[in-house]
Parts: C-alpha cells; structure tokens; sequence
C-alpha cells in the first residue's frame, strides 16, 4: 500500500541555518504531497503541497519540489529562526483522498 | 469560518472501559477522517467518511472500535472495551473533496490507566 518515509529526528540546527527534511513515498498512480507542520501547543496544519510532478510548493520561506523520478518531495529552506522549531509531516494523498502521514521530524532551533 | 470542533478535549478512563468522541467537520467538507496519534509517531488513519459512507476503514480494530457518520455531518468514534495501548491523541479532519487539505481539530487525549 501507500506509504512515507521521512527522516528520523530530532534535528537541531543554529538559526540562520539551512535546513533539509527528506521525504520519499511509495504510491500507485499519481498522489497529491504535502508538508504539515504541529507547532508546539497546536494542531496540525497545512504548510505546502505540490499535486504534480515537478510542482514546487512554498509557504513561509520553506519549499518542497515533487520529484517523481526519486519518489521524493524534500523540505528545505534557506535560513531557519527560532519560530521555526515543531515537528513536520510528510504527506500523501492517494487514491479516494486517502492521505497517509509519515511518522514526523522534529525540529529544534537554537537561537 | 468555524473550525473542526472536537470533544471532549481530555479523557481519562481504566482499562476495559468505553469511551466516545465526537467530531464536528467545517460546514460543507464530505470527507471526515478519524486519526490515531500515539505520542512520538505520525498520525495513523482509523476510518474515512465520504458524506456517511464508508470510503476506508482498513487499520481501524473492528473488534474494540467502531465509527459513525449518521446524517454525513457530525461523527462519533467509539472504544468498547479501551486497552493500554489505545492511550494516544484522537484526532479528526475533514476536506473537501479532491483538495487533500485537512483541517483538524484539537484532538482528544485519551489516558486509559
């Protein structure tokens, strides 16, 4: 069935940092990918999403690229801050919208 | 715009009790999902709804759980009788069709002691 990987966390890294969260999926047929988000204290939310291959996604200075040929949608973003510590889900939408999450990356930011 | 309103918010029960959860979707989103997040992991998907259908229940224990969507608006999730393990955050979303995007609610924190 359809499935996420992502890396294991936690990831600590200095503000101003360039981060990088991996992502890979296993699906059939074309799925939708997204990047969650739970900052501490809150619910899940969506961050960005890509619905095609080669579909960049951005929000909030984090960007993801769907790549079809690695089966990988990458977060990445140039300089992290403080307010950028939570932990991040990757995501899949397969077949009759049904949307699998892998099991999440938490991320510290130290100042 | 209301959000996906859940309660109870917190809920603590012994072993071998029942429980229940009650979701209310953003008005006009079809599909309704019940999650599974034990603390640490990603959300494991119980049951999905499109409008009071069934649409995926595959990982959800038939034998201890079960869920309803009676008129394809509000919905109910159940343990009967709750084990240890189920100890996690139950959390429910709805979208609209075709979007992908969830809107979540606040969860339930079940503690079954």
């Amino acid at each position: 069935g359809d499935s996420v990987t992502q890396m294991e966390g936690p990831v600590t890294l200095s503000e101003e940092a360039f981060l990088t969260i991996n992502c890979t999926y296993t699906a059939t047929g074309y799925p939708s990918l997204f990047w969650y988000v739970q900052y501490p204290g809150e619910g899940l939310q969506l961050l960005l999403k890509a619905t095609k291959a080669d579909d960049k996604g951005s929000n909030k200075g984090f960007e993801a690229t769907y790549r079809k040929e690695t089966t990988s949608f990458h977060l990445e973003k140039g300089s992290v801050q403080v307010s950028d510590s939570a932990v991040y889900f990757c995501a899949l939408s397969g077949r009759d919208d049904k949307i699998i999450f892998g099991k999440g990356t938490r991320l510290h930011i130290l100042p | 715009e209301a959000g996906v309103a859940q309660s109870p918010r917190y809920k603590i029960i012994e072993k071998r009790q029942s429980v229940a959860f009650w979701c209310n979707p953003i008005s006009g989103h079809a599909t309704l999902y019940w999650y599974q997040q034990i603390l640490g992991q990603g959300p494991k998907l119980l049951i999905q709804f499109q409008n009071n259908g069934v649409v995926d229940d595959s990982q959800l224990p038939k034998d201890r759980f079960s869920a309803e969507r009676l008129k394809g608006v509000d919905s109910t999730l159940k343990i009967q009788p709750a084990k240890l393990e189920d100890s996690a955050v139950y959390l429910c979303a709805s979208s609209s069709p075709g979007t992908g995007r969830l809107f979540f609610g606040s969860g339930t924190q079940l503690s079954v002691l």
